[in-house]
Formats: structure tokens, sequence, C-alpha cells
């Protein structure tokens, strides 16, 4: 199976700032990634697909970048709404897998 | 707006089958521009993706649970469903239903149902 490994596990910031969640994967693969913010109760809501086209209806703050190992998913002025967790998925190969997830704490 | 509606018990007692159903409104499940996929979510695991059906009945499991995982499509019903055999408490998990795009992306999901295996 294809290994997410995200980072960092926990981030504190405030409002306004630009945050960043990296993921990367133990192989290649090319741009099939896609990111869910996550809030507590909720299920996982779709932000991004195909490593950086954002979902309808999501912020354009939210972005998305890289590919085949490393992939960024940052958010260039942080929310009080963006408190939540963050997980990158990968769709290159069978069995489709997630990272571990980042928390994203508003200071 | 497609929307997904989870049912099925939140208690299952150790060797048992555990049986849930995705009802699907507001779009038909035969659409050939998705995948209905299950997804589950524990402390231990995270997110773990289960597998798929397509509206013709193919299907894709995880090979980590594929003995014990059957995935079923009735789209009389507009609904889909999963069955996870002989479960441990280690299965202990919230379980999710999605629809997925073609490329596998899940863009929408059920409520979520927490199953607890337990004697």
């Amino acid at each position: 199976d294809i290994q997410l490994t995200q980072s960092p596990s926990f981030l504190s910031a405030s409002v306004g700032d630009r945050v960043t969640v990296s993921c990367r994967a133990s192989q290649a693969i090319s741009t099939y990634v896609a990111w869910y913010q996550q809030k507590p109760g909720r299920a996982p809501k779709l932000l991004i697909y195909s490593a950086s086209t954002l979902q309808t209806g999501v912020p354009s703050r939210f972005s998305g970048s890289g590919s085949e190992t490393e992939f960024t998913l940052t958010i260039s002025s942080l929310q009080p709404e963006d408190s939540a967790s963050y997980y990158c998925q990968q769709l290159n190969r069978y069995p489709f897998t997630f990272g571990g997830g980042t928390k994203v704490e508003i200071q | 707006q497609v929307q997904l509606q989870q049912s099925g018990p939140g208690l299952v007692k150790p060797s048992q089958t555990l049986s849930l159903t995705c009802t699907v409104s507001g779009g038909s499940i035969n659409s050939g521009d998705h995948y209905w996929s299950w997804i589950r979510q524990s402390p231990g695991k995270g997110l773990e993706w289960i597998g798929y059906i397509y509206y013709s009945g193919n299907t894709y499991y995880n090979p980590s649970l594929k003995s014990r995982v059957t995935i079923s499509i009735d789209t009389s019903q507009n609904q889909f469903s999963l069955k996870l055999s002989s479960v441990t408490a280690s299965d202990t998990a919230l379980y999710y239903c999605a629809r997925d795009d073609y490329g596998g992306n899940s863009v929408n999901w059920g409520q979520g149902t927490l199953v607890i295996v337990s004697s």
C-alpha cells in the first residue's frame, strides 16, 4: 500500500496567518491527491482534488500544489472557521489510502 | 443536492456480521458517473478506505478486509450496503458511505455511523 505521511500533526496559528500542511507519499503518485477538511462530529469535506483543483464552493484561500511524492495544502489567510483536521488521500493506486491528518488550531 | 443517509445497528457482537445501508436521495445510484464507497475512521487506524461498488455491480475491496467485506447495490431502492463479517473489537469505528466521482474523490458523504463491537 502507498503510505502518506502528513506534517505537522498539529499546528496552532493566528487568524490571517498563511498555513501550510505537507503530505509525502511513499512512492510517486503523479497528481492523484485529494485534500479533505473534517470538523468535530462531521464527515470529511472534499476541498481539493487532482492535487490543485479547488472543489466547487470551497473558498479561494485554500490551494493545493505538488506532484509525484510531495504535496502541500495552503491556507493563504487563516479564518476562525478553518479550525479543523485536514487529510490527504492518494487515488493513484488501490487501495486508496489517507494521511494521518493535521489538526489546525486557531490561537 | 445529493444526500446520503446511513442506517444500521451501532452495536455488533464479536464474530457477528456488521451490516450498514446507505440510501441515496436527490440523485440516481444508477448514474455511471459515480462510484459508491465505504470508508471507516478509528482513533487507532485513522481513515481507512474499505471499498467501492459501481452501479453495474463491479466492486473493489481493500485487500486488508477483502476476505470479510461485501458491498452490494440495490438500484430499485437507490441504496447500497456494507457487510463485514467476523468482526472483532478492532472493527470498532465510525463508518461512512460516500459518493465518489470518477476519479475516486469522495464528494458527498453520509452522516457516519459509530459501530461498536462488544459483547
